[in-house]
Formats: structure tokens, sequence, C-alpha cells
């Protein structure tokens, strides 16, 4: 069992819909939540990070953590085409450096 | 403000070469990791370097080295390619040791192995 599962997609919306990209994780060690933005051939884009459980907004952004079914979720409200990438989700443990990453699920926003 | 740097950008390289892949971190950031991200998959943690030393390693073996220069670049040295080293190398840069949420990624370098 992978330490991070994340559906890859792709995941096809309409412009202005509010998408909903999530991840599950099996070590409840986990405390630092992040999801990135990787665009085609482009190198990971930190979008939203959370410590623990909670909600944590960023303009059309959300990230919410649910420790308790070791749940993420990264919510972008009023989608743009130019949102169209690959969301990453990752996470990793106080007093250890590595991130563990999702496979990515790829997002497509259509005009 | 520079973000990460990473050179080069593409790198073809046969089976059994070596090969050396470079980064330079944000502004500010002392602290490098290296990961591996092959098609279609999240990025692997490699190695980290703080402080000269690499501080954690991930699963990868002993063909994969690195180093950290005194003004905190890093280099990915990977020898004996094999066709499963094709891959996207990021390299990631840290703020401050300890900081676990705050690792920002460079743009890559592409390595294709014949």
């Amino acid at each position: 069992q992978k330490e991070v599962e994340q559906d890859p997609g792709p995941l096809s919306v309409p412009e202005g819909a509010i998408v909903s990209l999530n991840c599950t994780y099996s070590n409840s060690a986990f405390q630092y939540f992040m999801w990135y933005r990787q665009y085609s051939r482009k190198g990971p884009e930190l979008l939203m990070y959370t410590y623990s459980s909670g909600n944590k907004e960023d303009g059309r952004f959300t990230a919410q953590v649910d420790k308790s079914s070791k749940y993420i979720s990264l919510f972008i409200r009023d989608s743009q085409p130019s949102d169209s990438a690959t969301y990453l989700c990752a996470t990793t443990t106080s007093g250890t450096y590595k991130y563990i990453f999702g496979t990515g699920t790829r997002l497509k926003v259509l005009a | 403000d520079a973000g990460v740097t990473q050179s080069p950008t593409h790198l073809i390289k046969t089976r059994g070469q070596q090969v050396t892949l470079r980064c330079s971190p944000k502004s500010g950031h002392d602290t490098v990791s290296w990961y591996q991200q092959a098609l279609g998959q999240g990025p692997q943690f490699i190695f980290q370097y703080y402080e000269e030393e690499e501080r954690q390693r991930g699963n990868f073996p002993d063909r994969f080295s690195g180093h950290q220069f005194p003004n905190y670049s890093s280099e990915l040295n990977v020898n004996a390619l094999l066709l499963g080293d094709s891959a996207l190398y990021l390299c990631a840069s840290s703020p401050l040791a300890g900081q676990a949420d705050t690792q920002y990624f460079g743009p890559g370098t592409r390595l294709t192995v014949l």
C-alpha cells in the first residue's frame, strides 16, 4: 500500500466549476500537508500547506485536512482554464525532511 | 528574487555513463533536497543536504550521490546509468533547517538514458 494515494484522473470540468481534489494517507504520524501545482514539463509550484487538521484558504484555493479519516482535500473555486495542470499532494512529519507525494491528479478546465 | 535554478534543462546519456546535475537554491535558503519524478508519478525523495552534509536519504542506491558547496548550491551525481534512471530530476530548497513545510522546487532537469 502506498503511503499517499491520489486518483490520477484526468478530471475535466467546465470553466467556473468548483473543483475538489483529494488524497488519502496511511501514516497517522504525518503532520504537514502540502498541495503543489505542476504544469506540463515544469517543476511543482507550492500552492498551499496546512499543519495538522483544519482548513486554510488563499484566494480561490482552500486546503482541508481531516486527520481522523486521513483525508486531505484541495478545493478550487471559479476554476479557470489556466488552472489546468497536475495537482500533487504531499505530506511529511516533523523531524524528517523528505516529502511523500501522491501520483498527482491531472485537471483540465474547459473554456 | 531568483527562484531555484537547475542546469542543464535537458540531458541525453547512454547506459553506463555518469551524469552531474546542478542546482542553485533560492536566495536565503540553505537546504537542498533532490527528487526523481518518473513520467506519470509523483516526485520520489533522493536525499537532502544541509551544511554540506547529506542529512537524510531516500530509497535510492549508492549510484546516486551528491554534494553541497559552501554557497549552498548542490550537485546530484548518478553513476552507471540505467534506462530506468530516465526521469525529471527536481531540486527543492528550504529556508531554514527543520521547516518541513517550505520546500520550493526548481524547473527540473529532464534526463533521458538511451
